[in-house]
């Protein structure tokens, strides 16, 4: 079985540019989540996507980041203008249903390799 | 947001040596999960803990879920050099739906 596959996987960009992130998560996972993780830190939750619905988005940054999966299956996450502190690695990942609707239990989420991206 | 610690940050050690970590919140978690990170690669799970007081194995690994709900521990017997990674514990709160993910131990693994 394919894992979570991201593009491109290094991305360096100046601050005041646009960049966009592609994810195809494992097939047949109705839910997508898109991760930030910060040198030094743990993975934070930008948005997560219920087929193509959108599920929680309370942390992503509205302002310059958007998202879309328009067909319920791939992902493209935009940042647009970049700033230095989006200096990153952005994370996909997906899971067969969402964390809450099965009954409470989580569903394993499945990351892919992550896209490094530097904003100088 | 709430914020998962993990302690140690960092630890150094001996192939064969046995490794403990801990992670603790301020709030209540109705599930603990243990995830490890390899360099340049996204985390996989490794242990996932539903009960407080459940402990639970998987090959070298062993997690307990504490019995306060706001703790969970990580233990790797007879560490190999394959161990090397960033470990996270993670949950989702109580009446939460996201996962928060800790602040990660990195392990490195001398021989």
């Amino acid at each position: 079985e394919a894992g979570v596959a991201q593009s491109p996987r290094y991305k360096i960009i100046e601050k005041r540019q646009s960049v966009a992130f592609w994810c195809n998560p494992i097939s047949g996972h109705a839910t997508l989540y898109w991760y930030q993780q910060i040198l030094g830190q743990g993975p934070k939750l930008l948005i997560q996507f219920q087929n193509n619905g959108v599920v929680d988005d309370s942390q992503l940054p509205k302002d310059r980041f958007s998202a879309e999966r328009l067909k319920g299956v791939d992902s493209t996450l935009k940042i647009q203008p970049a700033k230095l502190e989006d200096s990153a690695v952005y994370l996909c990942a997906s899971s067969l249903d969402g964390w809450g609707l099965a009954g409470g239990r989580t569903d394993t989420q499945y990351f892919g390799p992550g896209t490094r991206l530097t904003v100088l | 947001g709430q914020q998962l610690n993990q302690s140690p940050q960092s630890m150094f050690i001996q192939e064969g040596e046995d490794v403990s970590m801990n992670c603790t919140s301020s709030s209540i978690f109705n599930t603990w999960l243990w995830y490890k990170q390899d360099p340049g690669e996204g985390p996989v799970l490794l242990i996932a803990l539903y009960k407080a007081g459940e402990l639970t194995s998987n090959g070298r690994l062993t997690a307990q879920f504490g019995i306060t709900r706001k703790d969970s521990f990580l233990n790797i017997s007879a560490s190999i050099p394959s161990d090397v990674g960033i470990y996270f514990c993670a949950g989702p709160q109580q009446g939460a739906s996201k996962l928060t993910f800790g602040t990660g131990t990195r392990l490195q693994v001398t021989l």
